[in-house]
């Protein structure tokens, strides 16, 4: 199972951009890594992943050290909508993976 | 992205009854859907993984007799809580992968009584 580290709570003032931290020092050399974010009371939704090359959409950008044991989730111009429980995690993808979640970080997005 | 539903969205029953629930991917065949739970302000726990045209694989300390696994096609899995009690009482959340992504479908919010 993943085992990933992220601070428990940030904040992030609407317009800026928000960096959010995670510390997945266990990853294996094929895993990739995902981010997915969860408002209150939906479903987790998907917002990027990759396996070493920072990746960027029309959500955020994604960027993973060398060492791949960490990486951040960036949301370059933060609004009120942002705010939301942002869970990093890591596998490799094959045919049957299942992912596992930590506690992740809340993120509140303040006018 | 892929899109995963689930029906119904919330459901409120009497303690001893049995409830299910559906998944269904909407534009994608699913070999293999997971089933998730999630109490109040903890994260998702996996439960089940759903495998097509066979049984499904359960995680440690989930009942299967309990929490019953049906995925009979590539695009719906459903999920029976039988005789549930009100600590089954959680928000029950499916996901499909497609592509190498898991899609997560919008939850369904079980209430035992």
């Amino acid at each position: 199972d993943a085992k990933t580290t992220q601070p428990p709570s940030m904040d992030c003032a609407e317009g800026r951009a928000a960096n959010l931290p995670c510390n997945h020092s266990t990853i294996s050399g094929n895993e990739y890594v995902y981010w997915y974010r969860q408002i209150h009371s939906q479903g987790p939704q998907y917002i990027i992943h990759g396996l070493k090359n920072n990746e960027t959409n029309e959500m955020a950008s994604l960027i993973i050290t060398e060492d791949r044991k960490s990486s951040t989730l960036i949301l370059p111009h933060a609004t009120l909508r942002d705010t939301a429980v942002y869970y990093c995690t890591h596998n490799s993808g094959g045919s049957n993976y299942k992912l596992t979640f930590g506690k992740g970080t809340l993120l509140t997005v303040n006018p | 992205g892929a899109v995963v539903s689930q029906h119904p969205s919330r459901v409120i029953c009497k303690s001893g009854t049995s409830v299910k629930i559906e998944c269904r991917s909407l534009d994608f065949q699913a070999t293999t859907m997971f089933w998730y739970r999630q109490f109040p302000k903890k994260s998702l726990m996996l439960m089940a993984t759903s495998n097509e045209g066979s049984k499904a694989t359960y995680e440690q300390g989930v009942e299967k007799d309990k929490f019953l696994i049906n995925h009979a096609s590539l695009t719906l899995s459903t999920l029976t809580v039988t005789s549930a009690h009100p600590e089954d009482s959680s928000f029950y959340i499916c996901s499909a992968r497609d592509d190498g992504v898991q899609f997560f479908g919008p939850g369904t919010r079980l209430t035992v009584l």
